[in-house]
């Protein structure tokens, strides 16, 4: 059972344009957030948390959003650059400092020149 | 250089081998990690280590087996390899936080 989705395999957007990544989860014991993003033949890099006190957290271009009430979190990235394409993980957690991450299955996003 | 490496990256064998997927971290890290990645189906745990003394099952540790060798050395191995093994293996550490982890380069493995 799937309790992080990332419903959408691959995602295009233009240079320039706001990019949307979207994951769903289904535990509701999950309260910290993350996501990773993974170049082909590197391993995945951490991009940016939340923790579930909080409904925003903005680094630079990058914003993740967390919806607890529709289990919903989205990261934004304005705007998007040729070197943001790649594949995005989100992932979640129980409590901060737990080893075990549940990650979702990832998005390809693809910014267009 | 890297600060997390895993060898051999890349990686064909056959079934009923053993076959061992070594890793190295200069982080200085207490806390590393074996992920598998398939398609569809995410990043999963199988192996995980608090230090030299302390390894814990992830959620898909049948099947595998690790060594900690050293504070920067964990290794996982597959006693007897079957198809269904086949995967991108991916290598992490973390600091005492925990979630935050650095992956390395992966190993594409294939059994035959």
């Amino acid at each position: 059972d799937q309790q992080v989705k990332q419903n959408s395999p691959s995602l295009s957007v233009q240079e320039g344009r706001i990019s949307i990544l979207n994951c769903d989860y289904t535990n509701s014991m999950f309260d910290y957030f993350l996501w990773y993003k993974k170049y082909p033949a590197e391993g995945p890099t951490f991009l940016i948390s939340i923790s579930s006190i909080k409904d925003k957290n903005e680094d630079g271009r990058f914003t993740v959003f967390l919806n607890k009430s529709a289990k919903h979190l989205s990261l934004h990235i304005v705007p998007s650059q040729p070197g943001d394409s790649a594949v995005y993980f989100c992932a979640a957690s129980y409590n901060f400092g737990n080893e075990k991450l549940t990650f979702g299955t990832g998005t390809r996003l693809t910014i267009i020149p | 250089d890297a600060d997390v490496t895993q060898t051999p990256r890349n990686r064909i064998t056959k079934t009923g081998k053993r076959i061992m997927l070594e890793c190295s971290q200069t982080k200085g890290h207490d806390r590393m990690y074996w992920y598998r990645q398939d398609p569809g189906l995410g990043l999963r745990l199988i192996y995980y280590s608090f230090d030299v003394k302390d390894i814990n099952k992830g959620e898909i540790s049948d099947g595998y087996s690790v060594s900690r060798q050293a504070q920067a050395k964990f290794s996982l191995s597959l006693e007897s390899a079957i198809p269904n093994q086949t995967a991108l293996y991916f290598c992490a550490t973390s600091d005492l936080a925990g979630e935050r982890k650095f992956f390395g380069p992966g190993t594409r493995l294939t059994v035959l």
